[in-house]
């Protein structure tokens, strides 16, 4: 099976600031990766699929880059909504899929 | 307007079953496979199960592989997971989602607690 990690498992930042989160496949996955944020008590929400597109109605503060085993989400400029849970998942072994551990960002 | 509504959580006893339901509406149900993720409490997101459009493929993981049965029935635009010999650790929301470049599209979770 495919092992996502993610790096950091949590930190915190302030509002304004850009943030960069690191999820690593255990082997090469081309760019079949997606990434989502989220809150407390909600559902994820799929912000960023094929590495890099975002998903429609999804700020552009948001994007992502990678390809192969190294992915990172970048928010550019932190706003105060923006802090939750991030995950990345691969769908390369599409049905199989599986999810990273998780980034929570704090509020600093 | 796309909307999954999952139900049929609730509190069962180990080794105990219970069948969780997804309707879907919004969409052309019988067009799409779908999945079951769930999350344990305060844990992350594991994927469960998948099922495609047809119901002619199926994928279970590990961790529920002989225990939990996904269905569908595209008349009812509903997704099904029947879950038998239940575990302490199955305890979780259990969400259902539209695979769509990622999933593009969850259910608001439904909790199953495993506990005596």
């Amino acid at each position: 099976a495919i092992r996502m990690t993610q790096s950091p498992s949590s930190f915190s930042a302030s509002t304004g600031d850009r943030v960069t989160i690191t999820c690593r496949a255990s082997q090469g996955i081309s760019s079949y990766l997606a990434w989502y944020q989220q809150k407390p008590g909600k559902a994820p929400k799929l912000l960023i699929y094929a590495a890099s597109t975002l998903q429609s109605g999804v700020p552009s503060r948001f994007s992502g880059s990678g390809s192969g085993t190294d992915f990172t989400l970048t928010i550019s400029c932190l706003q105060s909504e923006d802090f939750a849970t991030y995950y990345c998942q691969q769908y390369y072994s599409y049905p199989l899929y599986t999810f990273g551990q998780g980034t929570k960002l704090e509020i600093k | 307007e796309v909307q999954l509504v999952e139900s049929g959580g609730g509190l069962v006893q180990p080794g105990g079953s219970l069948r969780l339901s997804c309707a879907a509406s919004g969409f052309t149900f019988s067009s799409y496979s779908m999945n079951w993720v769930r999350q344990a409490p305060g844990k992350g997101l594991e994927w469960v199960s998948y099922i495609s459009s047809s119901s002619s493929t199926i994928y279970y993981a590990d961790s529920v592989k002989g225990r939990f049965t996904i269905s569908r029935d595209n008349a009812k635009n509903s997704l099904y997971l029947q879950m038998n010999s239940l575990r302490d650790e199955d305890t979780a929301v259990y969400y259902c989602a539209r695979p769509q470049g990622g999933f593009d599209y969850w259910g608001q979770g439904t909790l199953v607690t495993v506990s005596s």
